[in-house]
């Protein structure tokens, strides 16, 4: 069974401060894709990143930046310099990969981050 | 680009009611999925079709039922509506890859509350 825990369930920062998500992992598959998602006030899910299991290259987009770490089943996320406008929460998921279309995603419980001015 | 669309995006419904909630994946996606998020919660996976037929199958109760049209939209259907399925529902879409496994894009949702 696939497992997804982010410990910290809030996270509350001062604008500019940069912050970290955890977000650890339990599956039984040796091919697994990992993603984040944004959940702003508004409600919608925004996708974030995609990685797959044998690609531990961490990633940097702009300010958010991504680390994955296989010997510890970890995929942190990384906010630097954070901004009013990442208040949300944010959800890792899991999928497993294989030849099926239409894998289901489990989420961990999410983080609300809230950055203040 | 264009997006996953839901409608309606609200709706109020009685207990004992019926509720059908659709879904237009974004244009050229083959697979759909549905998941349930409730207050407070994470989404949890609901069904996914591809290509028209189910795919995979999680915690959808026996009440509520799903199907995708030829033209790749999906519906969900539910009956006997009871107050715990309050919830806000994301419809996803994906276009299929070979040999791995699909980036979900949602819709905005369609918030259900049950009176």
């Amino acid at each position: 069974a696939q497992k997804v825990t982010q410990a910290q369930t809030e996270i509350s920062v001062v604008e500019k401060e940069d912050v970290t998500l955890d977000c650890v992992y339990e599956t039984r598959d040796t091919t697994y894709y990992l993603f984040w998602y944004k959940q702003p006030p508004s409600g919608e899910l925004v996708f974030l990143i995609r990685r797959n299991s044998f690609d531990e290259q961490n990633e940097i987009s702009g300010r958010y930046s991504w680390n994955f770490q296989k010997s510890t089943s970890s995929f942190n996320f990384t906010i630097t310099a954070s901004q009013v406008v990442d208040s949300a929460v944010y959800f890792c998921a899991l999928s497993e990969a294989d030849n099926n279309a239409g894998n289901m995603l489990t989420f961990g419980g999410g983080t609300r981050l809230m950055v203040k001015p | 680009a264009a997006g996953v669309i839901q409608s309606p995006r609200h709706l109020i419904k009685e207990k004992r009611e019926t509720a059908t909630l659709k879904c237009y994946p974004i244009p050229r996606h083959d697979t759909v999925y549905w998941y349930q998020q409730g207050p407070g919660q994470d989404p949890q996976f609901l069904i996914s079709f591809y290509e028209k037929m189910q795919s995979d199958k999680g915690s959808i109760p026996d009440r509520f039922s799903a199907q995708q049209f030829s033209d790749y939209h999906s519906e969900l259907n539910m009956s006997s509506l009871e107050l715990g399925d309050s919830a806000l529902y994301f419809c996803a879409s994906s276009s299929r890859e070979a040999g791995g496994t699909d980036t979900q894009y949602f819709g905005p949702g369609t918030r259900l509350t049950v009176l």
